[in-house]
């Protein structure tokens, strides 16, 4: 089951920010919040990854609350070729060994309009 | 450095045959998972495979197997085809299995239709 919750569209202007919640109201405390996006027809690109504190690279922003119940990927100023499927998924742990399994739902579909 | 390369890229089958699908990771990535896409599942974990080893296997009747040979190229095979079996089927290489995770790089996708 999916253990991530997200809007299934939203639309963002050109040059805005687009701001992309999701909830994952029972990450454990170890557990990291991942952000992949799928543009059609191709493999999924990771974007972005934080455990707690809100993190920043070239593509993108992450903020987590403070409770990690919830988090939100910023794109800072939208491009058309930011039109993707925008996945967020925790990290889950199967055993006590190495072994992970990443849970993904269904994500939100991010259109940029002109 | 080259990506992640899936092969065949298309494929079409019928019902009852199997079907082999290639992937080869990123020069230097051990790990390697398999996803099934479709529009109402979205992606679905198959299997993982390390060195060699199955490591984690999702929730897929034993139709669906794999297995990774020692240059960490790795193929699935899906036996007995069922017009559900109809998808995308990713593959994603990444550097080390280790405590942390480390991001994985997927391939563009095999689209398989079951006729």
């Amino acid at each position: 089951d999916a253990k991530t919750t997200q809007p299934t569209s939203m639309d963002c202007a050109k040059g805005r920010a687009a701001n992309l919640p999701c909830n994952h109201s029972t990450i454990s405390g170890n557990e990291y919040v991942y952000w992949y996006r799928q543009i059609h027809s191709q493999g999924p690109q990771y974007i972005i990854h934080g455990l707690k504190n809100n993190e920043t690279n070239e593509m993108a922003s992450l903020i987590i609350t403070e409770d990690r119940k919830s988090s939100t990927l910023i794109l800072p100023h939208a491009t058309l070729r930011d039109t993707a499927v925008y996945y967020c998924i925790v990290r889950v742990a199967l055993n006590a060994g190495n072994n992970r399994k990443l849970i993904w739902g269904l994500g939100t579909s991010l259109a940029v309009n002109p | 450095k080259a990506g992640v390369t899936q092969t065949p890229r298309y494929l079409i089958k019928t019902r009852g045959q199997q079907v082999t699908l290639s992937c080869s990771p990123i020069s230097g990535h051990r790990s390697v998972s398999w996803y099934q896409q479709t529009p109402g599942q979205g992606l679905q974990f198959l299997f993982e495979y390390f060195s060699e080893t199955q490591r984690n296997k999702g929730n897929f009747p034993g139709r669906f197997s794999g297995r990774q040979f020692s240059n960490s190229r790795s193929e699935m095979n899906v036996s007995t085809l069922e017009l559900g079996d109809s998808a995308l089927y990713l593959c994603a290489s990444s550097s080390l299995l280790g405590r942390g995770y480390n991001e994985q790089f997927f391939g563009p996708g095999t689209r398989l239709t079951v006729l």
